[in-house]
């Protein structure tokens, strides 16, 4: 079946570092991928999102491109901040009418 | 504010107990979600509505038992609980059942 995997974190970075996440699917046809993120004590928000190949999805510094022919999607940041700390899931959408699907998550530490 | 609301964000029952989770959107979606999360586990959809009707149960045992009374708003009726059942329960709001998810902040559950 479809599914999301994700590194095993925790991610450990000082501030201004770069930061990547993988996060690697399995899924039939052209699913629409997502990055959430969530801050301690709150719900997942979304971050960015690709709805077809070669798309880039962008928020707040932090990239994912949308990679078909290595069925990836890694987050990106360039310099990461204290305030980025959080857990971070990657999620699809297989096909239009199914619920998303997502990672087991990533939490990221960021110290000063 | 995230546009979908939960209560109460934290709550404590006894196995014997009988309580309600309750979820609330104001963003005009149609459809709506309960997830489970517990630590080091995957995020597990429970159920989905789509305009009130239930479209998805994803193998929950019956101790839980989801109300849509309207499309803006979702219950978890839990009745005779398990330890093992305490987590965080994030109710989630879309414009259809592929689109993007808003989330609330959640309710932190435990079974005493």
């Amino acid at each position: 079946g479809d599914s999301v995997t994700q590194m095993e974190g925790p991610v450990t970075l000082s501030e201004e570092a770069f930061l990547t996440i993988n996060c690697t699917y399995t899924a039939t046809g052209y699913p629409s991928l997502f990055w959430y993120v969530q801050y301690p004590g709150e719900g997942l928000q979304l971050l960015l999102k690709a709805t077809k190949a070669d798309d880039k999805g962008s928020n707040k510094g932090f990239e994912a491109t949308y990679r078909k022919e290595t069925t990836s999607f890694h987050l990106e940041k360039g310099s990461v901040q204290v305030s980025d700390s959080a857990v971070y899931f990657c999620a699809l959408s297989a096909k239009a009418g199914t619920a998303l699907i997502f990672g087991k998550g990533t939490t990221l530490s960021v110290s000063s | 504010e995230t546009g979908v609301t939960q209560t109460p964000r934290h709550l404590v029952m006894g196995m014997t107990n009988k309580k309600s989770l309750k979820c609330e959107q104001h963003l005009g979606h149609n459809a709506m979600y309960w997830y489970k999360q517990s630590a080091k586990k995957p995020l597990e959809l429970m159920f989905v509505y789509n305009f009130k009707e239930q479209t998805e149960n994803n193998s929950v045992p019956s101790r839980f038992s989801p109300e849509c009374p309207n499309s803006s708003h979702l219950f978890l009726h839990l009745h005779t609980l398990q330890p093992e059942d305490s987590a965080l329960y994030l109710c989630a709001s879309s414009e259809a059942s592929s689109s993007p998810l808003h989330f609330g902040n959640g309710t932190r559950l435990t079974v005493t």
